[in-house]
């Protein structure tokens, strides 16, 4: 299979940083992806990686190592509106076409 | 459109009526792809369409699921014979293409809430 594996939940702190780490399987990597979704709506798109390195956007960022397996999403300044769940997508094969989800990490930012 | 559009956004069914659930995505996107989300899970991949055809249908969980795309636009995910495993919220989603390597986010519809009683 192509295991995606991100913390199931996290808890963070208002104006602190928090990393969100994904690990998946490598054969076949073709690019990764972090969505947001807040309870009860549909993800929407935060960062995109297929090549190693830091992707910087404002307040996120996502890093990616990909002989490693590995990327994760850090979010600077949290607010609390910052609390919801991250998705890690990973698609894999050119000409697959779709993204496999990690399950998800569940992310609760507290005064 | 502006965004990708799914109707309806709730739908209770009886245990064995068949539903469709439509999907109208953002204009000139020409892949679409169909998941499912039960509560509390991750995003569990059914099929996607490049234009009109579908390359990836290894989602789909039996053969009372079924999906059409027509026109490179509007799509419809049609179960057959729901059964209450069926229940979950079913979310579109479309992205300019899916194939290369560049940045092809998606951008998803507010989905359909499906409860099978």
């Amino acid at each position: 299979g192509q295991n995606i594996d991100q913390p199931t939940e996290m808890t963070a702190t208002e104006g602190a940083i928090v990393q969100i780490n994904c690990t998946y399987q490598t054969s076949g990597f073709n690019g990764l992806f972090w969505y947001q979704q807040h309870a009860g709506e549909a993800p929407t798109f935060l960062s995109y990686n297929v090549l190693d390195g830091l992707e910087e956007k404002g307040r996120f960022s996502s890093f990616l190592s990909r002989s490693k397996g590995y990327s994760y999403l850090l979010l600077k300044e949290l607010q609390m509106k910052d609390s919801a769940s991250y998705l890690c997508a990973v698609r894999y094969n050119t000409n697959a076409g779709k993204s496999t989800f990690g399950d998800g990490t569940t992310l609760t930012v507290k005064p | 459109g502006a965004g990708v559009s799914q109707s309806p956004s709730n739908k209770v069914t009886e245990k064995g009526k068949d539903v469709e659930l439509r999907c109208d995505p953002i204009s000139g996107h020409t892949a679409l792809y169909w998941y499912r989300q039960s509560l509390g899970q991750g995003l569990e991949f059914l099929i996607y369409f490049q234009g009109n055809s579908a390359p990836d249908k290894s989602g789909l969980p039996s053969d009372r699921f079924s999906a059409e795309r027509t026109g490179g636009s509007v799509s419809t995910l049609t179960i057959q014979r729901t059964q209450q495993e069926d229940s979950a919220v079913y979310l579109c989603a479309s992205s300019l293409a899916a194939q290369g390597l560049a940045n092809y986010g998606y951008t998803f519809g507010s989905g359909t809430r499906l409860t099978v009683v």
